[in-house]
């Protein structure tokens, strides 16, 4: 089992809709969760972090976590062409030195 | 300013040969880190360093030794090149190691090895 899981996709969504991306880990004692945007050809950069049970919103992103079910996902509303791009699922387990483990992302094509 | 930076940003060597990638980040963090990033965009640690020294080495071939010669610099070197090396190395940092801190790439190293 990975240690973390996303579907690879593609997901197409058209634009305006929301995009739902969907992630899995399992080490319970992971605290940490992290959505990371990668454009092609360019480095990941932090969208949203959340460590919380329950929604976190920030503008049109918003992340879930359910901890019980070792589950975390990124909803982005309005979804715009710029949106378009691989989106990668991390989490910091339980004194893990700060180590990012990343899932495989999933890539996000929004269509005029 | 850029905040963390990587030189060079393309590589193209021979096998055998012997590289280093430099890395350097301008926001007074104290852990630094290296990830590389496979042909198919699966982005993976191999090392850290938190005021200069190694906390996270994950299970990397040898040939690759990081140096930090401060806080501000992490250097990747990589001995006899291989094929499989071929990859995205991505330098990072973060104000602490702790949980929650989040980290800042780096613009990314494309290494090639012919």
């Amino acid at each position: 089992q990975k240690e973390v899981e996303q579907n690879s996709g593609p997901l197409s969504v058209p634009e305006g809709a929301i995009a739902s991306l969907n992630c899995t880990y399992s080490d319970r004692g992971s605290q940490s969760f992290f959505w990371y945007r990668q454009y092609s050809g360019k480095s990941p950069e932090l969208i949203m972090f959340i460590y919380s049970n329950g929604d976190k919103e920030d503008g049109r992103f918003t992340a879930q976590l359910n901890k019980a079910s070792q589950y975390v996902s990124l909803l982005i509303r309005d979804s715009q062409p710029s949106d378009s791009a691989t989106y990668l699922c991390a989490v910091i387990g339980y004194n893990q030195g700060g180590k990012l483990i990343f899932g495989q992302g999933t890539e996000l094509s929004v269509k005029p | 300013d850029t905040a963390v930076s990587q030189t060079p940003k393309y590589l193209v060597t021979q096998m055998g040969n012997d590289k280093s990638i430099k890395c350097e980040q301008n926001l007074g963090h104290d852990t630094m880190y290296w990830y590389k990033q496979d042909s198919k965009k699966f982005l993976k640690i191999m090392f850290s360093y938190n005021n200069k020294e190694l906390i996270i080495n994950e299970t990397v071939p040898n040939r690759f030794s990081p140096k930090s010669p401060d806080k501000a610099h992490l250097n990747l070197h990589i001995n006899s090149l291989e094929l499989g090396d071929s990859a995205v190395y991505f330098c990072a940092s973060s104000q602490d190691r702790a949980v929650g801190y989040e980290q800042y790439f780096g613009p990314g190293t494309r290494l090639t090895v012919t």
